[in-house]
């Protein structure tokens, strides 16, 4: 079975521009998770999503940052307009259940300049 | 705030010995753990995951526990290979009404030595 699908895998722009990332996650997942990862903080939850409606979106720095997910199998996340701040790998994460742990993608690493 | 600590941030150790990974958190009310591996430049894989109720978890050469209590996880590993080198994650899911997402700790950053 296919795990959770990323893309771009990398993605470089310059400050201001506009990125859009994308995941699919694991077929049959109701529970579809954004997070980001750097040197400084480590890995912190950006937003969820259960069954497509957003449930917490508080880690998400600022009104730059929003995602969305209009079906089961497709979310994105867009920053507008980026910042070097950006820079980091943001990760997709799907869940079947709490109990069932969450399962993670490759990953985009994001640099911006 | 809910916080997860690992100790060491790094390690070094010989191939062939057994070692211990530590994590802590904050919150005894804790619905899941659950240990991750991360190569450099890669994705988390999922290792083990323990629930609430259960006081430890096995895969293969490698065994974690969990004592809520004292809020405390190790994650054992067995006669370690230089394949085992990675950074290993824990991560805590908390029974708050909603809140869903995990918090992690930084990692240890593992090495081998062949």
């Amino acid at each position: 079975d296919a795990g959770v699908i990323q893309s771009p895998r990398h993605e470089v722009t310059e400050m201001g521009q506009e990125v859009t990332l994308r995941c699919k996650p694991i077929s049959g997942h109701n529970s579809l998770f954004w997070y980001r990862q750097t040197m400084m903080r480590g890995l912190e939850l950006l937003i969820y999503f259960n069954n497509n409606v957003p449930i917490d979106d508080s880690g998400m720095p600022e009104d730059r940052f929003s995602a969305k997910m209009p079906n089961a199998s497709f979310s994105t996340l867009k920053i507008q307009p980026s910042e070097p701040r950006d820079s980091a790998v943001y990760f997709c994460a799907s869940s079947s259940q709490r109990s069932g742990g969450q399962y993670f993608g490759p990953g985009t690493r994001l640099t911006v300049t | 705030k809910q916080e997860v600590t690992q100790i060491p941030a790094a390690l070094s150790v010989p191939e062939g010995e057994n070692l211990v990974l530590n994590c802590s958190f904050t919150d005894s009310a804790i619905y899941n753990l659950q240990w991750f591996r991360q190569d450099p430049g890669k994705g988390l894989t999922s290792l083990l995951l323990i629930q609430s109720s259960q006081r430890e978890q096995t895969s293969g050469r490698l065994n974690a526990s969990l004592d809520k209590s004292s809020g405390r996880s190790t994650l054992y590993i067995a006669a370690s290979q230089p394949g085992d080198s990675a950074t290993y994650l824990c991560a805590v899911l908390y029974s708050g009404g909603g809140a869903d997402g995990l918090t992690f700790g930084k990692g240890t950053h593992l090495i081998i030595q062949p």
